[in-house]
């Protein structure tokens, strides 16, 4: 079976520092795989989408890139965080070629102080 | 105006009622549709997939109406169990890499 495992689970940095969060998928080949942003009591905002190795879009102009080094590998960074970075990341992943759900990481709680 | 819009509720209802959630799209070239449940300060997951001939599962009824681009979500004898976020979510299909657009979600309570 599928499983996506993101880390860390809480995060606590200061402005200006750099951030990596990193995504991994298990048990599928070639997915589709997203990095999204939930603000405190808001929707989730798609950030970053990624068909293949190396294929990176990008979906909200910010301080923020996504590298897709591997095929179930997807590492959302930042060289200096903003306040305004704060919130819930989750990674996501999806079969391609077809119209299906996401299965979401259980999520990164970044707090930027 | 939001490509997916919900009423945000706050809905509170007593265990064992029925509730009703409704999300409107507004782009009519989407290709499916989905309703996920998120609880509190967790992942939202895959609650179920809404079928243009409607579809149930248990005590969950997902309904859509393409004519009037809305989807709908119906929980029948709420359980407390049952209190969460619920994230209407529109998805443009293949040629958008997938891509989904989410609603910023109904929050229901059901209460004792």
């Amino acid at each position: 079976s599928q499983t996506i495992h993101q880390w860390p689970a809480t995060l606590v940095q200061p402005v200006g520092s750099p951030l990596s969060l990193e995504c991994t998928v298990e048990g599928t080949s070639n997915p589709n795989l997203y990095w999204y942003r939930q603000a405190a009591g808001r929707g989730l905002q798609l950030l970053f989408y990624s068909v293949g190795i190396g294929q990176i879009s990008s979906e909200v102009p910010q301080n923020l890139s996504a590298s897709r080094p591997q095929d179930r590998q997807f590492i959302l960074s930042s060289k200096k965080l903003l306040l305004s970075d704060s919130g819930f990341y989750l990674c996501a992943w999806k079969e391609t070629g077809g119209n299906y759900g996401y299965t979401f990481g259980s999520g990164t709680r970044l707090t930027v102080v | 105006r939001k490509e997916v819009e919900q009423d945000p509720g706050p809905f509170n209802v007593p265990e064992g009622a029925t509730v009703a959630f409704n999300c409107t799209y507004s782009n009519s070239a989407s290709q499916s549709f989905f309703w996920y449940r998120q609880d509190c300060r967790k992942e939202p997951k895959l609650l179920m997939s809404v079928y243009s001939s409607g579809n149930e599962d248990g005590r969950f009824t997902a309904q859509l109406n393409r004519a009037s681009q809305y989807i709908s979500l119906l929980i029948r004898d709420s359980k407390l169990s049952d209190s969460a976020t619920y994230l209407c979510v529109v998805n443009m299909g293949w040629t958008n890499a997938g891509k989904s657009t989410f609603g910023d979600g109904t929050t229901l309570t059901v209460k004792p």
